[in-house]
């Protein structure tokens, strides 16, 4: 399968922790974006990244961090987690230019559950 | 700020009944808007975008700057239609991040 591709699929850890989630692009796919969905804020833009450098910011919050390394694959970090952190994570990757749309490829997503 | 408004959580409609899916937006700018689909098991996936103006699964969308709506068209739904559909805004001014509405849930009885 040459698409998005997210490990792990389910994730359920404790408040405190601290979780890993990873995300590797289509092949040739420069762009990476992360997106939280949650019930009651639907899908939510996080973070991108083109190329390993940091290209955009939304609503991440100051315990989530993520980077994109030199084989474009990328990972978001969760730390301190809150219940409220549980939901979808999807991430998804693009070609091409950063500062012009590309159509986005999204992932299966990863559900964490914070208990 | 940007924000995407999709007014209807859930929309149910009969086969062959016509369906329109409301998207209101706010931006300052000229943005790009886009239609994205969720099928049952199946990832998010791009359904149309407004510069195309093509027609894909018998839907089609129009851009209203005037009242800032790209609202979704069928004129005849099917039930595989049925899926969660969001509409979706991407700044036309250097960046390719999307915001996304929160989603309706069409659902397309027999």
């Amino acid at each position: 399968d040459s698409g998005v591709t997210q490990t792990p699929k389910h994730l359920i850890t404790a408040t405190g922790q601290r979780v890993t989630l990873r995300c590797s692009p289509r092949s040739g796919d420069l762009s990476v974006y992360w997106y939280q969905q949650s019930l009651d804020q639907g899908l939510q833009f996080l973070i991108q990244y083109y190329n390993g450098e940091e290209r955009a910011k939304g609503n991440i919050l100051e315990r989530f961090s993520a980077q994109q390394f030199p084989d474009l694959h990328s990972e978001l970090n969760l730390s301190s987690l809150e219940l409220g952190d549980s939901a979808l994570y999807f991430c998804a990757s693009s070609p091409g230019s950063p500062t012009y749309y590309n159509e986005q490829f999204f992932g299966p997503g990863t559900r964490l559950t914070v208990l | 700020a940007q924000r995407v408004t999709q007014p209807e959580k859930l929309l149910s409609v009969f086969k062959g009944a016509p369906v329109e899916l409301k998207c209101n937006y706010s931006y300052s700018g000229s943005p790009e808007l886009f239609w994205y689909v969720q099928y049952s098991r199946q990832r998010l996936q791009l359904l149309l975008r407004h510069i195309s103006r093509e027609s894909i699964k018998g839907f089609t969308a129009d851009l209203n700057k005037g009242e800032t709506s790209f609202h979704l068209k069928k004129p005849f739904a099917q039930e595989e239609d049925s899926a969660m559909y969001y509409c979706a805004l991407s700044p036309n001014s250097g960046y390719s991040t999307l915001t996304f509405g929160k989603g309706t849930m069409l659902l397309v009885s027999p």
